[in-house]
């Protein structure tokens, strides 16, 4: 069985840039997840989707994040403007029920 | 909301020593416990899940205990390999919500 699929693994951005990540989760899964972890800390939740639909975005900071799924499959998270604080790797996890499955995860650097 | 915190940060220890990470919660009304491995560069792996009903979990040299009541888990691993070096995270999960302890970054000498 295929695992999450991630997209790029490394990217070095200067501040203000955007950047975009990509997701394939495993097949059959509904649920995605994207955490964020910054160095030495754990993964904090930005958005978890059930499908298509949201089902919590609370800690997305939504004047500079977005996510979408679109037809219940791949994901993208992008950010725009990045700040220095976005400096983290960026995690994509897939469910189908109690267990998530976490892909390799981005790493960002914006200098 | 709910916190999680892990201590120690680092742990060093000889092959062949037993290993014991603990994990603390501050809401006790958890579903499940996780304890994730991470490898430097890579994504998380799970290794083990309690349920909240559930007292301890067990996967080969790998245990997990539960206390819901104190709001604490500790993880054991039994005579460690060089091959366990690696970051241990614990989350809690709420409703549908895993929320991660920092980890602890472990390194077992040859």
């Amino acid at each position: 069985e295929a695992g999450v699929a991630q997209s790029p693994r490394y990217k070095i951005i200067e501040k203000r840039q955007s950047v975009a990540f990509w997701c394939n989760p495993i097949s059959g899964h509904a649920t995605l997840y994207w955490y964020q972890q910054i160095l030495g800390q754990g993964p904090k939740l930005l958005i978890q989707f059930q499908n298509n639909g949201v089902v919590d975005d609370s800690q997305l900071p939504k004047d500079r994040f977005s996510a979408e799924r679109l037809k219940g499959v791949d994901s993208t998270l992008k950010i725009q403007p990045a700040k220095l604080e976005d400096s983290a790797v960026y995690l994509c996890a897939s469910s189908l029920s109690d267990l998530e499955y976490f892909g390799p995860g981005t790493r960002l650097t914006v200098l | 909301k709910q916190e999680v915190t892990q201590i120690p940060a680092a742990l060093s220890v000889p092959e062949g020593e037993n290993l014991v990470l603990n994990c603390s919660f501050t809401d006790s009304a958890i579903y499940n416990l996780q304890w994730f491995r991470q490898d430097p560069g890579k994504g998380l792996t799970s290794l083990l899940l309690i349920q909240s009903s559930q007292r301890e979990q067990t996967s080969g040299r790998l245990n997990a205990s539960l206390d819901k009541s104190s709001g604490r888990s500790t993880l054991y691993i039994a005579a460690s390999q060089p091959g366990d070096s690696a970051t241990y995270l614990c989350a809690a999960r709420n409703d549908y919500k895993l929320s991660f302890g920092a980890g602890t970054t472990v390194t077992v000498r040859a």
